[in-house]
């Protein structure tokens, strides 16, 4: 079984409508990541969460919210999708730095997302 | 802040022949570097990272970076290429170990 798994894995949707993406990992990691991907443009930083009360704004959170609904859980809301999120969405995964070393991160497969 | 430069957005190269791709990075403090594979229809996966001590560091699937912090630079290179190495590369830095900024990408054809 995958140690990040992103639910669902298509879906496609129409304007206006309201979103989930779901993200759950079993590698015991307190921090989570949610990224969009777009081609050419490589990964951008939606929202962070370094534990479960911990939720922080990454480089582009305008029209997106996050739940951390426990430490194994992070989802992703589109309140009213629009055409221009259409991307491939990744959560991930990491262990907070160690002796002041960053840590890798761990990703999911991968949400591709179609808003028409 | 802290930025990555991927030079290149593709690099085709001959299976079996040798291969770089070029990262770039600017920070103003101590760096942590990381390269990621992705392949088709997948998610990233770490190749290989440098936190601290040498300068060579080898990962998975034959692939090694150098740091060379003059040139703030931490190239990808690899002797002999397979088919099987097709995929696009993202090059990554971290500093104060909060979050990881990509680069853009670069995405690796190997030609027959």
């Amino acid at each position: 079984d995958a140690d990040v798994t992103q639910t669902p894995r298509n879906r496609i949707t129409k304007t206006g409508k309201r979103i989930m993406l779901e993200c759950s990992q079993t590698k015991g990691h307190d921090r989570m990541y949610w990224y969009r991907q777009d081609p050419g443009l490589g990964l951008r930083l939606i929202y962070y969460s370094f534990d479960v009360k911990d939720i922080n704004k990454g480089e582009i959170s305008d029209g997106y919210s996050v739940s951390r609904q426990a430490q194994a859980k992070f989802s992703l809301s589109l309140e009213s999708a629009i055409p221009n999120q259409t991307a491939l969405y990744f959560c991930a995964t990491s262990d907070p730095p160690m002796g002041g070393l960053s840590q890798p991160q761990h990703f999911g497969d991968g949400t591709r997302l179609s808003i028409l | 802040a802290q930025s990555v430069t991927q030079l290149d957005s593709q690099v085709p190269v001959f299976e079996e022949a040798p291969v770089e791709l070029r990262c770039n990075y600017s920070s103003s403090v101590s760096v942590y570097l990381f390269w990621y594979v992705q392949y088709p229809n997948q998610g990233l996966q770490l190749l290989l990272k440098y936190l601290s001590g040498s300068t060579l560091v080898k990962g998975i699937n034959g692939f090694e970076a150098e740091f060379n912090k003059s040139q703030t630079s931490f190239h990808l290179r690899k002797p002999s290429v397979h088919i099987s190495d097709t995929a696009e590369y993202f090059c990554a830095v971290s500093d104060r170990g909060d979050k990881i900024i990509f680069g853009k990408g670069t995405r690796l054809h190997i030609l027959p």
